[in-house]
This record gives C-alpha cells, structure tokens and sequence, in this order.
C-alpha cells in the first residue's frame, strides 16, 4: 500500500524558515520524480516544485523560485522542502503527491496523495 | 504557463439528479487531463486520468470526456458522498503542473 506521511508544518514568523518531510512508502521511491502542492485557507490547489527521480533535476513555481528548495534521499525513500524568507501567502496545507506514472521525459497525474501538513507564516 | 478554468465556481444539484462540470484550458492538452475530487478536511482523491480513465475503484458513475482545451466531469446519478470541490489539472505541460480553481458541487 502506498502511503506518503508529511511532517514538519507549524508556526513561523515572517522570514523564517521551516523543512518540510515526506516519508514514501510501498512503492519503489527512486523511480519516480516527485512533488509538492499546497492549498492556502480556503482555496484552490497550486503546484510549488517537483523533483526528478534522482533529484538532478529540480523546478519550480515563481511564487516559491529563489525561496524553496526541494530535494530528496531516495535511500531514506524520502522527499524534503527546504522553505527559507517564509510569506504570509505561503500559509498553507502542504501536501507531497506520487506521480501515476513517468517516462524518461515527463510525469503523469498525481495518483497518490499525503494526507498535508500545515504551514502557518504569522507574527 | 497554461491557465486552467473550470465553470461553474458552484453547482447546485439534487441527489438522484446528473452533474456536468466542464475545465478549460488556454490551450491545448491533448488528453493529459485529471480530475480530483477534495472533501473538508481531506486530501484530494484522484478519480480521472488521460481526460476518460477512472481511477482504480472510482464508480462507474463519474465519467471524463474532451481533449485539447475542452474537458467535462459529468456524474450520472448524484449519491450523498458525491458533494464535494472537484479540480481538474493539466500535466501536459509536466513539470508545470497547473490545476483549476475548482467547481463545488453542492445539495440543491
């Protein structure tokens, strides 16, 4: 059974930092590149970044570019958002999602998602 | 980077009744479209891939349709456990994924 655990969320000041987790497990974690979605209060869901299958290769949104970093420990099965100059507007659900399946050139849908984490960015 | 638009923002419907949620792309997709459905509190459930494929133990009753810019989410026969926001999201152009603002399907 596939199952992706978040951990790390909390309470940050303006400018803070935080380290987002997300333990993989049931499926085979380095073949697959993996990813971030967050959902402020309220709202709908946003892409922030996804990282290849052996983490060479990383993107991201503009609204977190210069700000995240995502990155990965495939003998941990685990993925990581390294989030630094925290914003109100990053308050959020922060969710890790598998993909359906890849290629060697793109991913798919995401097929399985982790049950979030919450970020909250206030004073 | 593509826009995805999803109409209507709220759906009233009766429980028995059908549902027909439609996605726009600004612009072509080619089939590379999924729909999710989020209840409160929840994590999003993935119900349709490749704009027509139901997920593994989606009922029969949710049904995708379109390719290009043009989508539809249509339930035939409204149960309880259907109200709920839905999204559709485009992976055409992976790794920028992009996903609608959502429909929320509410008891009319």
């Amino acid at each position: 059974e596939v199952q992706l655990l978040e951990s790390g969320g909390g309470l940050v000041q303006p400018g803070g930092s935080l380290r987002l987790s997300c333990a993989a497990s049931g499926f085979t974690f380095s073949s697959y590149a993996m990813s971030w979605v967050r959902q402020a209060p309220g709202k709908g869901l946003e892409w922030v970044s996804s990282i290849s299958a052996r983490g060479g290769s990383t993107y991201y949104a503009d609204s977190v570019k210069g700000r995240f970093t995502i990155s990965r420990d495939n003998s941990k099965n685990t993925l990581y958002l390294q989030m630094n100059s925290l914003r109100a507007e990053d308050t959020a659900v922060y969710y890790c999602a598998k993909p359906g399946y890849c290629s060697s050139t793109s991913c798919s849908h995401f097929d399985y998602w982790g049950q979030g984490t919450l970020v909250t960015v206030s004073s | 980077e593509i826009v995805m638009t999803q109409s209507p923002a709220t759906l009233s419907v009766s429980p028995g009744e059908r549902a027909t949620l439609s996605c726009r792309a600004s612009q072509s997709v080619s089939s590379n479209l999924a729909w999710y459905q989020q209840k409160p509190g929840q994590a999003p459930r993935l119900l349709i891939y490749g704009a027509s494929t139901r997920a593994t133990g989606i009922p029969a009753r949710f049904s995708g349709s379109g390719s290009g810019t043009e989508f539809t989410l249509t339930i035939s026969s409204l149960q309880s456990e259907d109200f709920a926001v839905y999204y559709c999201q485009q992976y055409n152009d992976w790794p920028l994924y992009s996903f609608g603002q959502g429909t929320k399907l509410e008891i009319k």
